[in-house]
């Protein structure tokens, strides 16, 4: 069964500062990644996927992730926060029954002026 | 905006009754999948609709049962509501693929008291 993990449930950056969101996912062939962040009351919104190719990928605003097979992770990072950033954040992985998408528990940002 | 729009967006019942949520699926999007997300939890997939049809369900009792019209617009339903249904109840669409994105509503906030 597939399986996603985000080790930080918070996190707290001073604007201006650089990010990094940990996702750890189980699946067993190639993965479907993406992420998704969330504000509060919202749905969800992608950020940006990895299905085949070039293991580095840019999303929108400002968002990229580096998906690595031999750690089984697809970390999320951005060089430069800002306030409007503070979200959820999750993490998920594609494929299996109806192709769903299992998510992580989700890393709430919190960005400090 | 993802062009998914979901209907109501707040909704109170109480145990035991039965509750109908509908959701807009963007132009184009022939397939529908409808998650739970439980305060502070990911998105947990329920069932995908493809061509009026269920084709894929997550760990979710038959008391959730859906439907997905021609026009491709979707229905929730819950019988018997437990108190733990209590959610944000999202649905995203998507055209039939295996590396399509899907793309997410607003949601629907429903209180079980």
């Amino acid at each position: 069964a597939q399986s996603v993990t985000q080790p930080d449930i918070h996190i707290t950056v001073s604007e201006g500062a650089s990010l990094e969101l940990r996702c750890n996912y189980s699946y067993g062939a190639t993965p479907y990644l993406f992420w998704y962040v969330q504000s509060p009351g919202q749905g969800l919104q992608l950020l940006l996927k990895y299905f085949s190719g070039d293991t580095l990928v840019q999303g929108i605003k400002g968002f990229e992730a580096e998906f690595k097979r031999s750690q089984s992770s697809f970390n999320l990072r951005k060089p430069s926060v800002h306030w409007s950033d503070a979200a959820e954040y999750f993490c998920a992985v594609g494929g299996g029954e109806g192709n769903m998408l299992t998510f992580g528990g989700g890393t709430r940002l919190m960005v400090k002026p | 905006e993802t062009g998914v729009t979901q209907s109501p967006t707040h909704l109170i019942k109480t145990r035991g009754q039965q509750v109908t949520l509908r959701c807009s699926s963007q132009s184009g999007h022939n397939t529908v999948s409808w998650y739970q997300q439980a305060l502070g939890q990911g998105p947990q997939f329920i069932f995908q609709y493809y061509r009026e049809e269920e084709n894929g369900r997550g760990n979710f009792p038959p008391r959730f049962s859906g439907l997905q019209f021609p026009n491709y617009s979707s229905e929730l339903n819950v019988n018997a509501l437990e108190l733990d249904d209590s959610a944000l109840y999202l649905c995203a669409s998507r055209v039939f693929s295996g590396t399509d994105t899907q793309y997410f509503g607003p949601g629907t906030r429903l209180t079980v008291l």
